[in-house]
């Protein structure tokens, strides 16, 4: 299973533009790359997923390069609510395969 | 928007108590997931469901632990007997296995707190 690296957290402020990486060196071909965001005492939720090259839906884009090694999610013009834990998952598309959540980057929006 | 139901949301328990949770998945879901989150760190998968069966529970502590799915459709989660290190979020979610896409819809979630 790929393996997934996240900043811990990020402060940002109200209206700018946050892009978080996540890294997953051994990625495999099959493998796609979902973001989830997860407020407190709540179950998480789905925000983008991605194989290759650009994903755009309307709260957030995803980025991934060629060799797929990483990946950013970008939150256009945050706002007090996106402050939120945000995680990266690798894994493939298919039942039967264990999902590892990471320990997620936790972003502060301030005003 | 159809949703994931779990019940109780919190509950709490003394030590070598046995405790239960329910989960509803959204209709048509043939995939159940039970998680374990323990405050501050992300989920952790329990085991996983398709359909009535169980497809993997590697991490799940069968010692104490068990899940089942009779009617491949609501979900349940027992332990017994409770430790002190079983207090937790326990999340439910669901997803649909055909097609690309592999969205898991969560519940809300119980809390479980052991005395």
């Amino acid at each position: 299973l790929a393996k997934t690296t996240q900043p811990i957290s990020m402060d940002s402020y109200e209206g700018q533009e946050v892009n978080i990486t996540c890294s997953h060196n051994n990625i495999a071909t099959n493998d796609y790359i979902t973001w989830y965001q997860q407020f407190p005492s709540q179950g998480p939720r789905f925000i983008i997923q991605g194989y290759k090259t650009k994903v755009t839906n309307e709260v957030a884009s995803l980025f991934i390069p060629a060799d797929r090694k990483s990946s950013t999610l970008s939150l256009p013009r945050v706002s007090l609510s996106d402050t939120a834990v945000y995680y990266c998952l690798v894994g493939p598309n298919n039942a039967g395969n264990m999902l590892t959540f990471g320990g997620g980057t936790r972003l502060m929006v301030k005003p | 928007e159809a949703e994931v139901a779990q019940s109780p949301r919190y509950k709490i328990t003394e030590k070598s108590q046995a405790v239960a949770f329910w989960c509803d998945p959204i209709s048509g879901h043939a995939t159940l997931y039970w998680y374990r989150q323990i405050l501050g760190q992300g989920p952790e998968l329990l085991v996983q469901f398709q359909d009535e069966s169980v497809v993997d529970d590697s991490q799940l502590p069968k010692d104490r632990f068990s899940a089942e799915r009779l009617k491949g459709v609501d979900s349940t989660l027992k332990i017994q007997p409770a430790e002190l290190g079983d207090s937790a979020m326990y999340l439910c979610a669901s997803s649909q296995t055909s097609g690309a896409s592999y969205e898991q819809y969560f519940g809300p979630g119980t809390r479980l707190t052991v005395t």
